[in-house]
């Protein structure tokens, strides 16, 4: 069955970086593109980023742009997220998620359990 | 940019009762591209619906999606108690927006 275990989450001070990792099993991880969505604490739900089933696109929110890399590893069947000069307003659980075709389609059909980033001093 | 609103913000009902949730968006959403979530509590999303009324794999039939242009709606025919939860609508695409999010809570 399809299972996405996030991990790397953590307390982290603003301005520093942190790096989530994502693995997947239970699918052919290179034929669908993949995603990460956030969740504030007793918040709603908000698209991070979005990559391609191969990594050749990659699209993000404006939120992140500029301060977030997404990325892939297919031979590791592991989704990464590289999070730089992170703010308070970064603090969320982040779920990684795939999506329902090979391209960014934003249809999330498989969630993981999330892994909380706590930005605090 | 697109804005999506979803009413009531509470929906207090009673198992076995028909829940209506909406959706709003502030634009046309093209190309039917709209999907519904389930969250439990202390849970991930849980995809029901995409393409407006194209229930996702292993989703009961009791869940029901319709609509057009601006206005979606979420149709619960029978409510189970696993079904109280947050449910949210989505615009999806490139850059995916979700609703603000309908909680369905035992009455």
């Amino acid at each position: 069955q399809v299972q996405l275990v996030e991990y790397g989450g953590g307390v982290v001070q603003p301005g520093r970086s942190l790096r989530l990792s994502c693995a997947a099993s239970g699918f052919t991880f290179s034929t669908y593109a993949m995603h990460w969505v956030r969740q504030a604490p007793g918040k709603g739900l908000e698209w991070v980023a979005g990559i391609s089933h191969d990594g050749s696109d990659k699209y993000y929110a404006d939120s992140v742009k500029g301060r977030f890399t997404l990325s892939r590893d297919i031979p590791k069947n592991t989704l990464y997220l590289q999070m730089k000069s992170l703010r308070a307003e970064d603090t969320a659980v982040y779920y990684c998620a795939r999506d329902i075709v090979t391209v960014t389609s934003g249809v999330f059909d498989h969630w993981g359990q999330g892994t909380l980033v706590t930005v605090s001093s | 940019e697109i804005v999506l609103t979803q009413s009531p913000g509470t929906l207090s009902l009673s198992p076995g009762e028909r829940a209506t949730l909406s959706c709003r968006a502030s634009q046309n959403v093209s190309s039917r591209s709209l999907a519904w979530y389930q969250q439990r509590p202390g849970q991930a999303p849980r995809l029901l619906i995409y393409g407006v009324s194209t229930r996702a794999t292993g989703i009961p039939d009791r869940f029901s999606g319709s609509g057009s242009g601006t206005d979606f709606t979420l149709t619960i025919s029978r409510l189970g108690p696993e079904d109280f939860a947050m449910y949210y609508c989505q615009q999806y695409g490139r850059s995916p927006l979700f609703g603000p999010g309908t909680k369905v809570d035992i009455k």
